[in-house]
């Protein structure tokens, strides 16, 4: 199985701010890599998928890059509606695997 | 418009069981691969199972022997039946259609088990 590491586990920020979340594959997955983001309650929700392509309707704060085993999440800018849990997912191959999660707390 | 929802969950015993369903609605559920993603309380996203649009099943170690995933092709609808429960079983559980990376997620339902 394909091991995801995903880091800071919590972030703390203020609004405005530029926040970047790091997750890392245990071997190659390509560009074979989704963004989620989860609220409170709520089924995940897509942000990003092939590592750096915005879903659409997400706004263009979000962004992605990286390929092979070591990718990244990038919000430009903050905003209120952005403090939620967020996970890295490969799809590669099966089993599915997620990181363990990022929560982006206000400061 | 593509819509998952779930149905089912609520309270077993340990050692009960469970039938899960997802009636989707703006696409057939036989014609994609399916899968199903629990996330206990206060934890993380874990894959549980899928089911290719071939018909091939495939398990997490966590859940094989015990979980079978189907689908019913005249009520578009996709099953996980649950057997055997585990206290370790209590989560959420999401229906997913996999887009590969943009994949369409159900709201949910909740599965506890407790004695």
């Amino acid at each position: 199985d394909i091991q995801m590491t995903q880091s800071p586990s919590t972030l703390s920020a203020s609004v405005g701010d530029r926040v970047t979340i790091t997750c890392r594959a245990s071997q190659s997955i390509s560009s074979w890599l989704a963004w989620y983001q989860q609220k409170p309650g709520k089924a995940p929700k897509v942000l990003i998928y092939t590592a750096s392509t915005l879903e659409s309707g997400v706004p263009s704060r979000f962004s992605g890059s990286g390929s092979g085993t070591e990718f990244t999440l990038t919000i430009t800018s903050l905003q209120p509606d952005d403090f939620a849990t967020y996970y890295c997912q490969q799809y590669n191959s099966y089993p599915r695997t997620f990181g363990q999660g990022t929560k982006v707390e206000i400061k | 418009e593509v819509q998952l929802v779930e149905s089912g969950g609520g309270l077993s015993q340990p050692g009960g069981s469970l039938r899960l369903s997802c009636a989707a609605s703006g696409f057939t559920v036989s014609s994609n691969y399916m899968s199903w993603v629990r996330q206990a309380p206060g934890k993380g996203l874990e894959w549980i199972s899928v089911i290719y649009s071939g018909g091939n099943t495939y398990y997490a170690d966590s859940v094989q022997g015990r979980f079978t995933i189907s689908r019913d092709y005249s009520k578009n609808t996709l099953y996980l039946q649950m057997n055997s429960l585990r206290v370790e079983d209590t989560a959420v559980y999401y229906c997913v259609r996999d887009r590969a990376g943009r994949d369409n997620w159900g709201q949910g339902t909740l599965v506890t088990v407790s004695s």
